[in-house]
């Protein structure tokens, strides 16, 4: 139990365009979802933790409208970004978290490769 | 705040051999102290986690870490090497025993077994 996937796991997208990754929690309800940054090489990054019907909490540094967030279900959240430029290519995980799942730990699921050219 | 420093980020070991992997922590408050596994193109895996009950912690895969307060230490090892423990790991802290707040990672340690 407790699978959390992603989609899409690689994604290539021209600068300028917008992209979807989507992060479901497959066998249980995520009240909260994480979102984090992985660059080559080095530590995962919290970039905005969002709860099921409530905007998310950013962190710093973070921004808000490059990096939209919604988590409209509990079973599933969306990162969206925006204008998308070569900077922005990295490793986009996400976890789960949920009342169902044991002790509350967080879930990861298998991350999303994003290649911004 | 909370930190965590991962010494080392590349660990060759032959296999057979004892697995340290190296993680001291920094926080204000008790920290609540956790190791992951990340395999390539993966997400990431809970191998153990400490929250207070006991200083020795037995995880999956045969994987223990200690939780030593005098030493701000909660290193991970592994009694004999196995070619499958080949992987990056991820030390963490959080406020929280369930790892449900923020959690934050040291810089990871990847391993490599020798055959």
């Amino acid at each position: 139990g407790a699978v959390v996937s992603q989609h899409p796991s690689r994604v290539i997208c021209k600068s300028g365009t917008s992209v979807k990754i989507e992060c479901r929690s497959l066998d249980f309800q995520a009240t909260t979802m994480f979102w984090y940054r992985q660059f080559p090489k080095k530590s995962l990054m919290l970039m905005a933790t969002s709860n099921e019907g409530s905007k998310a909490t950013y962190e710093q540094g973070v921004e808000k409208d490059k990096f939209l967030i919604n988590h409209a279900s509990l079973t599933l959240s969306t990162l969206t970004v925006t204008s998308a430029h070569p900077e922005d290519s990295s490793f986009y995980i996400c976890s789960a978290r949920g009342s169902s799942s044991g002790d509350n730990e967080q879930f990861f699921g298998p991350g999303t490769r994003l290649t911004v050219l | 705040a909370q930190s965590v420093t991962q010494l080392g980020s590349h660990v060759s070991v032959s296999e057979g051999a004892l697995v340290l992997l190296r993680c001291n922590y920094s926080s204000s408050v008790p920290p609540y102290l956790f190791w992951y596994v990340q395999y390539p193109n993966q997400g990431l895996q809970l191998l153990l986690k400490y929250t207070s009950a006991a200083t020795l912690v037995k995880g999956i895969n045969g994987f223990e870490a200690e939780f030593k307060k005098s030493e701000t230490s909660f290193h991970l090892t592994k009694p004999s090497a196995h070619m499958s423990d080949a992987a990056e790991y991820f030390c963490a802290v959080s406020l929280s025993p369930f790892g449900n707040e923020k959690l934050t990672f040291g810089t990871g340690t990847r391993l490599t077994i020798i055959p």
